[in-house]
C-alpha cells in the first residue's frame, strides 16, 4: 500500500484565495483525520470523520474552514478566504477498524499564506 | 474530555544518557489507548508503540521502553544510550473506546536533541 496520500505537498497562496487540501487514505481505512501543526498550538485535531461522516468538527477554528468526504477514498480540507494565520503544515491522517488501532500519517502539506 | 500533557518541551542531553520523555493523560473511558510517535527533523509522523488501557505491562523494544502507570496516569518513553539519530520532536496521543471512541488527540511534544 502507497500510505495517506496528501496533495499538494507545499502550497503558498496569497490571502484571501481559496486553498484545498487532499488527502487519499490508506485503502479499507474507516477513519480518517486532519491535523494542523504549528509551533504554537502543536499538532491540533481540526475534525475526524469516520465511514466517510464528519464525527466531530469542533477543532476547526472558523467558519473559514471546512472538510469534506465524499467517498471512502478521498477527502478535501478547504480554507476560504485563506489568511496568514492560516500558515501551517496540515497531516491528514487515517486509521483502520477500532480506535485501539495506530493511525498512519501523510506527508503533510506546508501552507504559506502571504 | 480527553487530554494529554507533555510538561517538557525540550530535552536536550549528551549522547549516551539516559532519557525520559514524561506523558500525562486524562480521560473518563475505562477502556482506551495510548500511543507514542516520534517526528524526526525530516518532518513525517512515525509510529512507535500502543497500549491499551488494560494491558499495563511495561514494553522494551531494544534501546526504548515505555513505563504505563494507570495510578498516576502517565505513560513514560525511555531512551537509554540516546544517539544523535534519536533528535526528533515526540508525541504522546490518546484515543478513547467508547461510543464515541475514535477521537485521536496530541499531547505538545516535547523536542528531544541529542548532542554528539
Amino acid at each position: 500500500d502507497a500510505g495517506v496520500i496528501q496533495s499538494p505537498r507545499h502550497e503558498v497562496t496569497e490571502m484571501g484565495q481559496e486553498v484545498t487540501l487532499r488527502c487519499k487514505p490508506i485503502s479499507g481505512h474507516d477513519y480518517l483525520f486532519w491535523y494542523r501543526q504549528t509551533m504554537m498550538r502543536g499538532l491540533e485535531l481540526l475534525i475526524y470523520f469516520n465511514n466517510n461522516v464528519p464525527i466531530d468538527d469542533s477543532g476547526m477554528p472558523e467558519d473559514r474552514f471546512s472538510a469534506k468526504m465524499p467517498n471512502a477514498s478521498f477527502s478535501t480540507l478547504k480554507i476560504q478566504p485563506s489568511e496568514p494565520r492560516d500558515s501551517a503544515v496540515y497531516f491528514c491522517a487515517s486509521r483502520g477498524g477500532r480506535p485501539k488501532t495506530e493511525a498512519f500519517f501523510g506527508q503533510g502539506t506546508r501552507l504559506t499564506v502571504v | 474530555a480527553q487530554k494529554v500533557t507533555q510538561a517538557q518541551t525540550e530535552i536536550s542531553v549528551v549522547e549516551k544518557e539516559d532519557v525520559t520523555l514524561d506523558c500525562v493523560y486524562e480521560t473518563r473511558d475505562t477502556t482506551y489507548y495510548l500511543f507514542w510517535y516520534k517526528q524526526p527533523p525530516s518532518g513525517e509522523l512515525v509510529f512507535l508503540i500502543r497500549r491499551n488501557s488494560f494491558d499495563e505491562q511495561n514494553e522494551i523494544s531494544g534501546r526504548y521502553s515505555w513505563n504505563f502507570q494507570k495510578s498516576t496516569s502517565s505513560f513514560n518513553f525511555t531512551i537509554t544510550a540516546s544517539q544523535v539519530v534519536d533528535s526528533a520532536v515526540y508525541f504522546c496521543a490518546l484515543s478513547e473506546g467508547g461510543n464515541q471512541g475514535g477521537k485521536l488527540i496530541f499531547g505538545q511534544g516535547t523536542e528531544l536533541s541529542v548532542k554528539p
